[in-house]
């Protein structure tokens, strides 16, 4: 069943803390992006990588760190530095890198700072 | 950077009624707007998607018209149905020889549709 998995799906920690959401697709597609969901604020891009071992900064990149070392797998770390990180997380992908097109997201991370 | 804005932030229509959703953005160089709608506890999915060549575009109940002067665009959506509640999200990006690869999302528009 081909798309694109998150986990876990619900996580809690404590201030002081980093965390690593997962993300994984299976659709060989190219470019992978990481939102982020507040009520009333839309969907922010945090990063986003068009090819592997190449990733770009979004809009509210600060406290948070990605990796791109396989094309499938694009894990976003919610570190001590990110002053409001509770929130619900999205991963996404597409196609194409260099072509407007469908962004497939997956169910998404609700990150809970107790 | 690219801005969108998206309003209202909440729509209520009655079933059968018409819906209409605007955005605006601020970039002239954006040429892709997408469309994706969240239902309650669902991830987004694209529903319609128009590129800055093209002044409207229709799928059934749906359609989205682009103003580049103006530089706004809307979603129309007819004969309302509740399944049609929902969250939805307007988006813009540049493609091109220059692309960023940035979608670029409104702030998103709850529609309640009552039967």
């Amino acid at each position: 069943d081909g798309g694109i998995t998150q986990s876990p799906k619900y996580l809690f920690r404590k201030e002081g803390q980093n965390v690593t959401l997962s993300c994984e697709q299976n659709l060989n597609h190219d470019a992978m992006y990481w939102y982020r969901q507040d009520p009333g604020q839309g969907l922010r891009l945090i990063y986003y990588s068009q090819i592997v071992n190449d990733f770009q900064k979004g809009d509210i990149a600060e406290g948070y760190s990605v990796s791109r070392e396989k094309k499938e797998s694009f894990p976003l770390t919610v570190t001590s530095a990110q002053k409001n990180p509770t929130a619900f997380y999205l991963c996404a992908s597409s196609n194409s890198a260099r072509a407007a097109g469908e962004l497939f997201f997956g169910e998404g991370s609700r990150l809970t700072v107790l | 950077g690219e801005n969108v804005e998206q309003h209202p932030s909440t729509l209520s229509v009655q079933e059968g009624d018409s819906a209409v959703i605007k955005c605006t953005y601020s970039d002239s160089a954006s040429n892709y707007f997408p469309w994706y709608k969240q239902e309650l506890g669902k991830r987004p999915q694209l529903i319609i998607d128009i590129r800055s060549n093209v002044g409207e575009k229709k799928d059934q109940r749906i359609a989205v018209t682009l103003n580049k002067t103006a530089k706004h665009f809307s979603l129309h959506i007819t004969e309302t149905q509740p399944e049609d509640s929902a969250v939805y999200f307007c988006a813009a990006s540049k493609w091109g020889s220059s692309n960023t690869g940035k979608l670029i999302f409104g702030q998103g528009t709850t529609l309640q549709v009552k039967p």
